[in-house]
């Protein structure tokens, strides 16, 4: 079972509102991501890291941003919500072993902006 | 541009055999994963394939082709567990991982 934990399960805000998603894991993996997953749609890549001090963007990041000041914690923010913004939010490690290793997800931030 | 496709979903009855495919044109090559995913959960690994032919894992196989850019998933004797989506995605030459849509599979008894 994997050790990857998102808090906010869920959340419900108005527009306009800085949100922050935790992310934490205690398996020790450098590498992490944050992805956006409409339903039945595919995941899109926001940000991600390969280790601390290390923020890479993806194809959604313009409207977020992310820090990886410890390895365990890879928090993503939102300055100002929108309904746009409503989705679910699933963040991600994997070993830094190469880039070819599994993904561990967390059970994901369900997020609804009024 | 670099896409996946898989069929958006598919039907298959408790006990039987179904199989999902996937075709994939991207940027170079570096491996694919199988990923199930429940209904309002995160998706979980079932399988890596960097390697042309067939890996068993229980009641799961995954095939690969690379010159044919075609990938499958096989699931015997379904449970209605099953029923899911199963995501295909692709590890490019940058080292991007790449994901379909994903295909839903109910199961009926």
């Amino acid at each position: 079972e994997a050790d990857i934990y998102q808090t906010p399960r869920y959340l419900v805000i108005g527009t306009g509102k800085k949100i922050t998603l935790e992310c934490s894991q205690t398996m020790g993996h450098d590498k992490m991501y944050w992805y956006q997953q409409d339903p039945g749609m595919e995941l899109h890549l926001i940000h991600y890291s390969y280790g601390v001090n290390s923020t890479e963007k993806g194809d959604l990041s313009s409207e977020s941003t992310v820090s990886r000041i410890r390895t365990e914690h890879f928090p993503l923010t939102l300055e100002s919500a929108r309904p746009s913004h409503t989705s679910q939010y699933l963040c991600a490690s994997t070993p830094g072993q190469g880039d070819t290793g599994e993904l561990f997800f967390g059970e994901g931030s369900r997020l609804t902006v009024l | 541009g670099q896409n996946i496709d898989q069929p958006t979903e598919m039907t298959a009855t408790e006990g039987a055999i179904v199989q999902i495919n996937c075709t994939y044109q991207t940027s170079g090559f570096n491996g694919l994963f199988w990923y199930q995913q429940h209904a309002g959960e995160a998706p979980t690994f079932l399988s890596y394939n960097v390697l042309d032919g067939l890996e068993e894992k229980g009641r799961f196989s995954s095939f690969l082709s690379r010159s044919k850019g075609y990938s499958y998933l096989l699931l015997k004797e379904l449970q209605m567990k099953d029923s899911a989506s199963y995501l295909c995605a692709v590890i490019n030459s940058n080292y991007q991982l790449i994901w379909g849509a994903g295909t839903k599979l109910i199961i009926k008894p």
